[in-house]
């Protein structure tokens, strides 16, 4: 099957700087990215979609300029957090589209982010 | 717009016993519909998809039948292991204007004991 791999799985920072996470789609090419944020034991909320080599799209209520995401390559989306702060803290998870046959969403295996 | 609604959990069960959990949805057009699943601390995972109306994906004893009529999608599983417990979401993709919209529903917490 079709693997989204994620990185780094933790990452602890400090308040005020930034931090990066980075979604590859290992085995197929990806023009689609979808970032989710998870809160403990909720349900996932869409953040953005990344379209590769054009800007991306955010849902309503996410900072733009907070949330900074980059689709580069059709393997490859980063999410960087700027300016975290503890607020931020959360399960960020990322998944990539794939159309062979019906279009499928694969997920990555997220990233736990603490903000100190 | 498309939406996704699941029962609410958490749902627990002794293990070996049968397992529902109801999914319906509303949707314009033909959505392909998902069963995913997150275990404790990770990302999700596919378990199983259907594709048009009567379909049945099936995946490790799990199963659920695209209902066009009843717009539903039950996943169903006979005989549950405690190793099932984990949050399961149902979701849809949709077509519209050359994209694809994923939809989900709130995940629905699954606790199986010995």
């Amino acid at each position: 099957g079709a693997v989204v791999s994620q990185h780094p799985s933790r990452v602890i920072c400090k308040s005020g700087t930034s931090v990066k996470i980075e979604c590859r789609s290992l085995d197929f090419q990806a023009t689609t990215m979808f970032w989710y944020r998870q809160f403990p034991k909720q349900s996932l909320m869409l953040m953005a979609t990344s379209n590769e080599g054009s800007k991306a799209t955010y849902e309503q209520g996410v900072e733009k300029d907070k949330f900074l995401i980059n689709h580069a390559s059709l393997t490859l989306s980063t999410l960087t957090v700027t300016s975290a702060h503890p607020e931020d803290s959360s399960f960020y998870i990322c998944s990539a589209g794939l159309g062979t046959g019906a279009y499928t969403i694969y997920f990555g295996e997220g990233s736990w982010l603490t903000v100190v | 717009g498309d939406s996704v609604t699941q029962m609410e959990g958490p749902v627990t069960l002794s293990e070996e016993a049968f397992l529902t959990i109801n999914c319906t949805y509303t949707a314009t057009g033909y959505p392909s519909l998902f069963w995913y699943v997150q275990y404790p601390g990770e990302g999700l995972q596919l378990l199983l998809k259907a594709t048009k109306a009567d379909d049945k994906g099936s995946n490790k004893g799990f199963e659920a039948t695209y209902r066009k009529e009843t717009t539903s999608f039950h996943l169903e599983k006979g005989s549950v292991q405690v190793s099932d417990s984990a949050v399961y979401f149902c979701a849809l993709i949709s077509a519209s204007g050359g994209s694809y919209i994923p939809t989900f529903g709130r995940g629905t917490s699954l606790i199986v004991h010995p």
